[in-house]
C-alpha cells in the first residue's frame, strides 16, 4: 500500500513558467513533509520541507503548499530554469517514526 | 566537508559473488539508513541503525546484511548476488531534531549478471 503517491511520472515546463509537482497521502498520521531533488547518477538532496502545522512554506523560487483537509501537498517553483530539470521526491514521516516513506518521484524537465 | 560517501558508485558482478557496499559519513550522525531504489519508483527502507550496534530490517525485505561496528560506517552485504538484486543502493544518514530529513550519499548502482 503506497501511502506517499506522486501519480504524474513527468512534467514538462518552458523555462521561466511556473513548475507545479502534486503529491498526495493516505496516512492521517504524517506530520512532517520534505521534497528531495534527483540528479541522475546522484542522490536525493533536501529542497524544502513543511510542518503540519503550517499550510505554506517558501524558500526564495520554492513554496510548498499543504492541503490536510485534502491530505494533498504542492512543490511551485517560480520561474523555473533548465537546471531545476530532476527528479522530484515528495516524503512524508510521522515524528515518532523510524523512517521516511517517500513517493516514486516527478521527473521534471524545464525546457530552454 | 561533512559529508557522506558511497563507494562503489557503479558495480558490475557476476551471480553467486559476495559484495559490501561502503558508506561512511563525517557528521558525527546517530542514525543511518539504507534505502533501495528501482527506476521510476518510490524509495523504499531496506535497513536502519540508531547507533554503534544497533542495526534493523526495514519495511522492505531484503537478503542483504548491514553492520555498524563505528559510528562513521554503515556498510551493507550481500553474501551472494543474483540478477534480481540489481538496484540503486542509496545510503542516508540524519541527525536529531533536523528540520531536513536525511543526507543522501550518491548511491550505488548495482549490477548483478
Amino acid at each position: 500500500d503506497q501511502q506517499v503517491k506522486q501519480n504524474s511520472p513527468s512534467l514538462s515546463v518552458q523555462e521561466g513558467r511556473i513548475s507545479i509537482l502534486n503529491c498526495d497521502y493516505t496516512n492521517s498520521m504524517f506530520d512532517y513533509f520534505l521534497w528531495y531533488k534527483k540528479y541522475p547518477a546522484e542522490g536525493p538532496t533536501f529542497l524544502i520541507s513543511i510542518s503540519s502545522i503550517k499550510d505554506k512554506n517558501e524558500d526564495g523560487r520554492f513554496t510548498v503548499f499543504l492541503n490536510k483537509s485534502a491530505k494533498h501537498l504542492s512543490l511551485h517553483i517560480v520561474p523555473s530554469q533548465p537546471g531545476d530539470s530532476a527528479v522530484y521526491f515528495c516524503a512524508a514521516k510521522v515524528t515518532s517514526a523510524r523512517q521516511l516513506t517517500f513517493g516514486s518521484g516527478t521527473q521534471l524537465t524545464v525546457l530552454p | 566537508e561533512a559529508d557522506i560517501y558511497q563507494t562503489p558508485r557503479y558495480l558490475v558482478i557476476g551471480t553467486g559473488k559476495k559484495i559490501t557496499l561502503e558508506c561512511s559519513q563525517t557528521m558525527g550522525h546517530d542514525k543511518m539508513y539504507w534505502y533501495q531504489q528501482d527506476p521510476g519508483m518510490e524509495l523504499h527502507l531496506i535497513h536502519y541503525s540508531y547507533g554503534v550496534n544497533s542495526t534493523e530490517k526495514g519495511d522492505l525485505s531484503s537478503e542483504s546484511t548491514v553492520s555498524r561496528i563505528r559510528t562513521e560506517h554503515f556498510p551493507l552485504t550481500l553474501e551472494s548476488a543474483r540478477p534480481s538484486h540489481t538496484s540503486q543502493y542509496l545510503c542516508a544518514s540524519s541527525a536529531p531534531g533536523t528540520t531536513m530529513g536525511y543526507t543522501f550519499g550518491s548511491g550505488t548502482r548495482l549490477t548483478v549478471v
